[in-house]
């Protein structure tokens, strides 16, 4: 399996708070995704890293901010939690972006706001 | 990524092959298949992936048709642990290379 934690794995907060959600690598891979998955939608790409400090959007990434500091880190940040950000967000890398490259999923992070 | 079609359920019993298939009628020459399988409470897990010819290994086989619009999951031996949402993705690698995640084929095994 590949090296790849999510924490915290559950969190409740109310509207309008902040969160931070963090993905931890140790496969050393150059690209990171931040995915979230709710009911009828499947997964959505919210942002993606291709390097330490370098960032992009993704399909759904209003209300959302990422930092990568270091190889192994890739921070989701809710400015201002709300209550249509409830959801499993799910964090991914990869060793490429090429088409015959695969990516590895972490055990995802269940975050409710109230 | 264009959309790929699979059945929304199929069933197996344990220890049987399973055939999971796709259609991806509109792929372009230099598009990927990949399978994605999402087990209960976890993150989606890489099965297998495959351009033009059939692939196998160790957790399963691709088979991919000579046109290239469709393709077959194969589950040699169903376990109980194979219960699963399996997802056939299209993957072009355009732009954020996001592997867009259709509704999958839920996939239950009968003891």
């Amino acid at each position: 399996d590949a090296g790849i934690t999510q924490s915290p794995r559950h969190k409740v907060t109310e509207t309008g708070t902040p969160v931070t959600l963090r993905c931890h690598q140790t496969e050393n891979h150059r690209y990171m995704y931040w995915y979230r998955q709710d009911p009828g939608h499947g997964l959505r790409l919210i942002h993606y890293s291709y390097g330490v400090k370098d960032t992009d959007k993704g399909e759904v990434s209003d209300g959302y901010s990422v930092s990568r500091s270091k190889t192994e880190d890739f921070l989701l940040t809710l400015e201002s939690a709300t209550s249509s950000q409830t959801s499993v967000y799910f964090c991914a890398i990869s060793e490429s972006r090429t088409r015959s490259v695969e990516q590895y999923f972490g055990p995802g992070t269940r975050l409710t706001v109230t | 990524d264009a959309k790929t079609t699979q059945p929304n359920s199929m069933e197996s019993n344990e220890e049987e092959p399973v055939h999971l298939p796709c259609n991806h009628s509109t792929i372009s020459g230099t598009d990927y298949i990949h399978w994605y399988r999402q087990l209960p409470s976890q993150g989606p897990e890489y099965v297998i992936h495959g351009l033009t010819s059939n692939v196998n290994n160790r957790m399963a086989s691709l088979a991919i048709a000579e046109d290239r619009k469709s393709s077959t999951l194969i589950l040699h031996r169903a376990t109980l642990r194979d219960a699963a949402v399996y997802y056939c993705i299209r993957y072009s690698g355009a732009g954020s290379y996001q592997l867009t995640f259709g509704k999958g084929t839920k996939l239950s095994v009968i003891p």
